[in-house]
């Protein structure tokens, strides 16, 4: 069956970087999309961008942009999420989850919790 | 900028009917926009219930149906369990790889 598995916890400090990965299974990578959502503490889901596994083109919403990238390496069919100068406001928890054969959200992982804190 | 709705929150009595809606700032919601539902409790990761506006993911209980009601996007839960207490967050694709979720609604059962 279908399954994202992501990396662990990670504590950063201000300024510093994260690289979340997102390991996927029971599919064929490059025929699904990947997109990145985060939630703060107490706050809904937000969209972080989206990268095309086959083509490696990605899109990233206005907020974020210049301080995230997205890749993905089809040998192992993992799917990463960089974001760099981080503040206490990336605290979140990361998730990445997948389209199907339309793009719609059908599958997520399990998420991974970022804390930046001097 | 594009604002998808939701109902901040909603109750329903156990064995009732609850809809919850998914509405845009600018338009209306159509099934060009690959609406999907997703159900979290605290502390979980979002589940997925239903994609491509009315698709029911696999192993999700038939009482959850997806539809378009007027200009919006609709889940309807028939025959409320007090499991059913929790998050619900629409998402939309609006192309070129852009995503919105709505804000979410808390389902309350009581």
């Amino acid at each position: 069956q279908v399954q994202l598995v992501q990396s662990g916890a990670e504590v950063k400090k201000p300024g510093a970087s994260v690289k979340v990965s997102c390991k996927a299974s029971g599919y064929t990578f490059t025929s699904y999309n990947i997109i990145w959502v985060r939630q703060a503490p107490g706050q809904g889901l937000e969209w972080m961008g989206w990268i095309n596994t086959y083509t490696a083109d990605t899109k990233y919403p206005q907020k974020v942009q210049g301080r995230v990238t997205m890749t993905r390496d089809t040998s192992t069919n993992t799917a990463y999420m960089e974001l760099r100068s981080l503040t206490s406001d990336d605290t979140a928890v990361y998730y990445c989850a997948k389209d199907g054969s339309e793009p719609t959200v059908d599958s997520w992982g399990q998420g991974t919790l970022v804390t930046v804190s001097s | 900028q594009t604002v998808v709705t939701q109902e901040p929150s909603l109750s329903v009595s156990p064995g009732g009917t609850v809809t919850l809606t998914c509405g845009l700032n600018s338009g209306s919601v159509t099934t060009n926009y690959y609406v999907s539902w997703h159900q979290q409790s605290p502390g979980q990761a979002p589940r997925t219930l239903i994609y491509s506006t009315n698709t029911r993911s696999s192993g999700v209980p038939n009482r959850f149906s997806g539809s378009i009601l007027g200009n919006k996007a609709a889940l309807t839960i028939t025959g409320a369990q007090a499991a059913d207490e929790s998050y619900y967050y629409c998402v939309l694709y609006m192309g070129r790889g852009i995503w919105v979720f709505g804000g979410g609604t808390k389902l309350t059962v009581l």
